[in-house]
């Protein structure tokens, strides 16, 4: 069975101030695909990267960066510089990738984030 | 250039009484999911549908039905709602994986209340 394990349920910093979420996942599968949304107090919950098990290659887009370590089985998130409008509640989600049709996502348990100015 | 919606945003039942939150998309996807998100908790898929397919998730209540008319909508029945069923429910689109689907596209959501 997969699992996903964000073990930080809330964090709080203040605005400047760099953040790093934590994510660890299992899976039996060789072939998978990582994720993480941003839900926004509004609701909606927007994709904001996927990284394949086979791409350990780490990415930064903007403020954003994500560390991929297959070895120990996490996919870490960093935001530089925090800003208030990065205050939301974030999850990290796996997919696998055996299925022909839709695309199932286990989901951590979330992590909120408190920018305060 | 919203590309899935949800109506309406806020939905009140009264417990027992039938409802239903509607769900479209402009992606052209042919995969649809349907997932409920209780307060402070990760959102918990309920069925997807892949075109006409339709892939009931094994604990997912009777109570629950789904309707997918075309490729653009689709539906969420409620039967009988009840205190428990007070959520926001997601849906979301992607492509299949046999086309390189793998990212899901979420709507605002519906927040169901029920009295």
């Amino acid at each position: 069975a997969q699992k996903v394990t964000q073990a930080q349920t809330e964090i709080s910093v203040v605005e400047k101030e760099d953040v790093t979420l934590d994510c660890v996942y299992e899976t039996r599968d060789t072939t998978y695909y990582l994720f993480w949304y941003k839900q926004p107090p509004s609701g909606e919950l927007v994709f904001l990267i996927r990284r394949n098990s086979f791409d350990e290659q780490n990415e930064i887009s903007g403020r954003y960066s994500w560390n991929f370590q297959k070895s120990t089985s996490s996919f870490n998130f960093t935001i530089t510089a925090s800003q208030v409008v990065d205050s939301a509640v974030y999850f990290c989600a796996l997919s696998e990738a055996r299925r022909a049709a839709g695309n199932k996502l286990t989901f951590g348990g979330g992590t909120r984030v408190l920018v305060k100015p | 250039d919203a590309m899935v919606i949800q109506n309406p945003r806020y939905q009140v039942t009264q417990f027992g009484k039938p409802v239903t939150l509607s769900c479209s998309q402009t992606l052209n996807h042919n995969v649809m999911y349907w997932y409920q998100q209780k307060s402070s908790q990760a959102p918990k898929l309920l069925f997807h549908y892949y075109d006409k397919d339709f892939n009931n998730e094994a604990d997912t209540p009777d109570n629950f039905q789904s309707r997918r008319p075309n490729t653009s909508f689709c539906f969420l029945d409620i039967r009988s709602p009840g205190l428990g069923d007070a959520a926001m429910y997601l849906c979301a689109t992607s492509r299949d994986l046999t086309s390189g689907g793998y990212e899901q596209y979420f709507g605002p959501g519906t927040r169901l209340t029920v009295t």
